[in-house]
């Protein structure tokens, strides 16, 4: 079965770090470029980051830059975003999805999501 | 990296068929042929319905289609069920980005 499970959401204060998590299984992840995209309570979907199959091309929301970073371990079959410099507006559940092996594939699986949120 | 523009809500009744539009501009919808759909229940991660404009992945019902014309993007839905009562997205690979659409929400009366 293929699968993504998010994890390390929490609360955090403004200005505080998060790391996220994305733990994949039952397909090959070093194929397939990955996506973050969140949603704050009562709002739309918002896309925030992607990554491409070796982990060496980035590509982030106006939003988030220079704030957050996407990585990966394909011999941890794991999708990681670091979130710093939070902000209230940050509050949000993140989900991490799959792309496909091109950039402009679509995302065709995607987590449960992890909930972060940003107050003092 | 402005979102697309969706109505904020549409409605039909079962059996009946509703059309969502979805707006972009020539850098996003009007310039690349890979506009998806995402359906999302309450508390549910999304689920893709619709991928390349037209495209339904297996396990999608035939009552879902796409068509795009333009910048503007379509999600059309035929003989309305109770179970499509949700939010619907639209999504377009841009360059340097993916972006989202506001969100329908479709009621089933």
């Amino acid at each position: 079965e293929v699968r993504l499970v998010e994890s390390g959401g929490g609360l955090v204060q403004p200005g505080g770090s998060l790391r996220l998590s994305c733990a994949a299984s039952g397909f090959t992840f070093s194929s397939y470029w990955m996506h973050w995209v969140r949603q704050a309570p009562g709002k739309g979907l918002v896309w925030v980051s992607r990554l491409n199959t070796e982990g060496s091309s980035t590509n982030y929301a106006d939003s988030v830059k220079g704030r957050f970073t996407i990585s990966r371990d394909n011999t941890k079959n794991t999708l990681y975003l670091q979130l710093n410099s939070l902000r209230a507006e940050d509050t949000a559940v993140y989900y991490c999805a799959r792309g496909g092996p091109r950039r402009w594939d679509n995302m065709d699986v995607w987590g449960q999501g992890t909930t972060v949120t940003v107050s003092s | 990296q402005s979102a697309l523009t969706q109505p904020r809500s549409v409605s039909g009744s079962p059996g009946q068929s509703v059309t969502i539009s979805c707006t972009g501009t020539s850098s996003d919808v009007g310039g690349y042929n890979f506009v998806s759909w995402y359906q999302q229940h309450p508390t549910k991660a999304p689920k893709v319905l619709i991928y390349e404009v037209t495209k339904r992945p297996s396990g999608v019902p035939n009552r879902f289609s796409g068509s795009k014309s333009g910048n503007t993007a379509s999600l059309t839905i035929s003989g309305l069920q109770a179970d499509d009562e949700a939010d619907y997205y639209c999504s377009s690979y841009a360059n340097n980005y993916v972006v989202f659409g506001g969100g329908t929400k479709l009621t089933v009366l």
